[in-house]
């Protein structure tokens, strides 16, 4: 049972530089979330997915763009990264939605930009 | 906006000492409710979810109960251990003003327990 796998778990960039964070689960959820958490702040929004084929923004959108080809995957994309986003990355999936929906979580990835 | 605030930020307690954390949230319109464990540099591990119209749940050492009305919840640790040592996140599920469901996080309490 994989879950939520993350690619990779840890990065470094130089300011400038591009990368795509790779999120997949294999339990067939149609919401998959990314997020960023930072100290003292928690963890917070960055874009979400309803299903394939949609995106849409959460809390922290900026500098960042998403993208879900496929139901299992979820992408993460940095154009031109800055300082500011040196951050812990995570995915998240669940069912449709409901009641009893629970959100799983991927283990992680921690970006530096210097 | 959802907002939501656990305190303490930091528990130190002496190992065996039952206790209780908390968080509170601002829009009572939730679907659920979801306690976390996250340890360090690590993901996040599910402890409990309470749907909306419960009241409770337990799981072996955890019982974490949902007062909806008044945006609160506890998760309570009997007999804490050494191996409790953690940060305990909650995070509530509602409708974003883009009619989707969302998670929202608290910052979380860092918990250790001294042997």
């Amino acid at each position: 049972n994989a879950g939520v796998t993350q690619t990779p778990k840890f990065r470094v960039l130089k300011t400038g530089q591009s990368m795509t964070l790779l999120c997949a689960q294999d339990m067939n959820h149609e919401y998959m979330y990314w997020y960023r958490q930072d100290p003292g702040m928690g963890l917070r929004l960055i874009h979400y997915s309803v299903g394939e084929g949609t995106t849409a923004k959460g809390e922290v959108p900026d500098g960042y763009n998403v993208s879900r080809l496929k139901k299992q995957n979820f992408l993460l994309g940095l154009e031109s990264a800055a300082p500011s986003q040196t951050s812990v990355y995570f995915c998240a999936s669940s069912r449709t939605g409901g009641f009893a929906t629970e959100a799983f979580f991927g283990q992680g990835t921690r970006l530096t930009v210097v | 906006k959802q907002e939501v605030t656990q305190i303490p930020a930091a528990l130190s307690v002496p190992e065996g000492e039952n206790l209780v954390l908390n968080c509170s949230f601002t829009d009572s319109a939730i679907y659920n409710l979801q306690w976390f464990r996250q340890d360090p540099g690590k993901g996040l591990t599910s402890l409990l979810l309470i749907q909306s119209s419960q009241r409770e749940q337990t799981s072996g050492r955890l019982n974490a109960s949902l007062d909806k009305s008044s945006g609160r919840s506890t998760l309570y640790i009997a007999a804490s251990q050494p191996g409790d040592s953690a940060t305990y996140l909650c995070a509530v599920r509602d409708l974003s003003s883009g009619g989707y469901q969302k998670v929202t996080f608290g910052t979380g309490t860092k918990l250790q327990v001294i042997p």
